[in-house]
């Protein structure tokens, strides 16, 4: 099993459209973890971190599952500008892991 | 936020050659680097973490010989990728840390290498 898994996608919306992603982790040891967005070609950047009460920025909202070692990512009001890849990062004792990505493209 | 640079951003090279990637903090002091690499569709793969005046410590499986790192201030690491060859050629990415906790990472904008 991959300690950090998600679906790859692609998740193909139109503007306005809610959409969610999920992430499963395997370490229940896991303490920090994170939501980064990652545009064709470029780099990572922080989109969120992801606390055990959930949270909220704007459009955005992640929640963490520590039972079921889950995190979600749910945008609503999909815009064009969202449309790139989704990463999921899991912290494990200052050792940071990356999810391969779920793939979003929010159409007109 | 901080700003990591990265050059070059890409590069194009023969097979058998040598390549240098540079890692910079451009307004910090950077107490550890990361090297990561990025295959198409995949996820980012630690390579090594870099601390400044000692050894790297590689991942499993990373060829210590063949991807050189040196880590000679708290604003420069650098990358070698020595004889590349085609199967080298990848998204390579570093990213800095200022304190103990790799929480906040700060991302280099990567150098994509093609090795024909």
């Amino acid at each position: 099993r991959k300690e950090v898994e998600q679906d790859p996608g692609p998740f193909n919306v139109p503007e306005g459209a809610t959409v969610a992603f999920n992430c499963t982790y395997s370490n229940s040891a896991s303490q920090s973890f994170f939501w980064y967005r990652q545009d064709c070609r470029k780099e990572p950047k922080l989109l969120m971190s992801v606390y055990s009460s959930g949270n909220e920025d704007g459009r955005f909202t992640a929640q963490l599952n520590r039972a079921s070692q889950y995190i979600s990512l749910l945008i609503r009001d999909s815009k064009l500008s969202d449309s790139a890849t989704y990463l999921c990062v899991v912290n494990t004792n200052n050792d940071m892991r990356f999810g391969a990505g779920t793939r979003l493209t929010v159409k007109p | 936020g901080a700003v990591v640079s990265q050059h070059p951003s890409w590069v194009i090279c023969k097979s058998g050659t040598s390549v240098k990637i540079e890692c910079r903090s451009l307004d910090f002091q950077a107490t550890t680097m990361f090297w990561y690499r990025q295959f198409p569709k995949q996820s980012l793969m630690l390579m090594a973490t870099s601390n400044e005046g000692s050894k790297a410590t590689y991942e499993q499986g990373v060829e210590k010989d063949k991807f050189l790192i040196n880590h000679a201030s708290l604003t420069l690491s650098t990358l070698t990728v020595t004889s590349a060859h085609p199967e080298d050629s990848s998204f390579y990415i570093c990213s800095a840390v200022t304190g103990t906790s790799r929480n906040e990472q700060f991302f280099g904008p990567g150098t994509r290498l093609t090795v024909l």
